[in-house]
């Protein structure tokens, strides 16, 4: 069966260091992946997307990037985090078939804190 | 472009009461249609979905079903649970852009016993 991993749970920052979050996916090939942000009491917003190594779609101007460095491996990174930054970030995996429509399966979040 | 709209939280009910949680969309295409439920701390869960027009979903004694004319997918229990406290949200995923989903803005919800 199909896992996903996210680390850490739950990070406090200074203002300006810099941010690494992971994600990890196994027991399946080649899933498209995702990054979201939820701010309190917010709802989510798509930051970034993958369909493949090396492939990174952004959704929306940021402080942010991400990579994929592999095929199942996610990674959200900033060079010198903001207030702003602070939020739940979620990974989340799909495939794409016609039978999936896109069902997106989500880890367990990282709650940043960003002080 | 596409979008989904949500009722505005807090629902507070007593537990066994009637739910409903209201979700309309806006699409060019035919989506498919989800809702994900977030409990305390945690990440999102799918807890059902549909793909077509009329189509009903269900799990855990959560319905919705697809309505093409009214656009709308709410979300409906029988009998709410204190355990069904959580944050709720409703999604949906058009063909054109399969690699996204689109997500309102969730409604928390909060049974008391």
């Amino acid at each position: 069966s199909q896992t996903i991993h996210q680390w850490p749970a739950t990070l406090v920052q200074p203002v300006g260091s810099p941010l690494s979050l992971e994600c990890t996916v196994e027991g399946t090939s080649n899933p498209n992946l995702y990054w979201y942000r939820q701010a309190a009491g917010r709802g989510l917003q798509l930051l970034f997307y993958s369909v493949g190594i090396g492939q990174i779609s952004s959704e929306v101007p940021q402080n942010l990037s991400a990579s994929r460095p592999q095929d199942r491996q996610f990674i959200l990174s900033s060079k010198k985090l903001l207030l702003s930054d602070s939020g739940f970030y979620l990974c989340a995996w799909s495939v794409l078939s016609a039978g999936a429509k896109n069902i997106q399966y989500f880890g367990a979040g990282t709650r940043l804190s960003v002080l | 472009g596409n979008s989904v709209t949500q009722m505005e939280g807090p629902v507070t009910l007593s537990e066994e009461a009637f739910l409903t949680i209201n979700c309309t969309y806006t699409a060019t295409g035919y989506p498919s249609l989800f809702w994900y439920v977030q409990y305390p701390g945690e990440g999102l869960q799918l807890l059902l979905k549909a793909t077509k027009a009329d189509d009903k979903g269900s799990n855990k004694g959560f319905e919705a079903t697809y309505r093409k004319e009214t656009t709308s997918f709410h979300l409906e229990k029988g009998s709410v649970q204190v355990s069904d406290s959580a944050v709720y949200f409703c999604a949906l995923s058009d063909r054109d852009s399969s690699y996204k989903l689109i997500f309102g803005s969730g409604t928390r919800l909060l049974v008391r016993p």
